[in-house]
């Protein structure tokens, strides 16, 4: 079956750095993408990638290794806003969006 | 603002009864696809539709049935509705039907007594 794996829950601190790990088993790969989803609110599009490497934008980096089926959510200077749940999806050999459950991070001051 | 919009943002309803969820894609987006989102839980896929047609389907039951309208605009029906139907519904549209990323609408929550 297809599956893919985050943590439930993540805790750090306001300035901090975190990283938000992502592991993935799917039927062909397609591209791999991150969104931000605030309690209550729709998802919003983070980032995308399809080809290993570190892709940054801004405070946010995401990292991918296709051979180790891995990718991560790198969060620098963390704000309290950046408070939300962080989706891992992953396109699949039909080009279906497989979702994570989604990782909730709890920023404290 | 992704540009998706939905309505109703809000809906209460009684058990069995049938509701109507509309959404119109961004601006020369093809592809709508319809999630539902249970109390923390995660995005459940649907539906798509690319252009008209059905292009993929997900977990989604028998009474619920949607349609995309030579508008491009889209409508999710929920039917017999059921107490565990209360959820968050999320459109979301893309470009094309396969590698283009997905913007999501607002949501509407659907709160069934």
């Amino acid at each position: 079956g297809q599956n893919i794996d985050q943590p439930t829950e993540m805790t750090a601190t306001e300035g901090a750095i975190v990283q938000i790990n992502c592991t993935y088993q799917t039927s062909g790969f397609n591209g791999l993408f991150w969104y931000q989803q605030h309690a209550g609110e729709a998802p919003t599009f983070l980032s995308y990638n399809v080809l290993d490497g570190l892709e940054e934008k801004g405070r946010f980096s995401s990292f991918l290794s296709r051979s180790k089926g891995y990718s991560y959510l790198l969060l620098k200077e963390l704000q309290m806003k950046d408070s939300a749940s962080y989706l891992c999806a992953v396109k699949d050999s039909n080009y279906q969006l497989i979702w994570g459950a989604g990782t909730k991070l709890i920023i404290k001051p | 603002d992704s540009g998706v919009t939905q309505t109703p943002k809000h809906l209460i309803t009684a058990t069995g009864q049938r509701v109507t969820l509309r959404c119109s894609p961004r601006s020369g987006d093809l592809s709508v696809y319809w999630y539902q989102q249970s109390l923390d839980q995660g995005l459940q896929f649907l539906i798509q539709y690319y252009n008209g047609e059905e292009r993929a389907k997900g977990n989604i039951l028998e009474r619920f049935s949607a349609q995309q309208f030579p508008d491009l605009h889209s409508e999710l029906n929920l039917s017999s509705l059921e107490l565990g139907d209360s959820a968050l519904y999320f459109c979301a549209s893309s470009v094309g039907r396969v590698r283009e990323t997905q913007y999501f609408g607002p949501g509407t929550r659907l709160l069934v007594l």
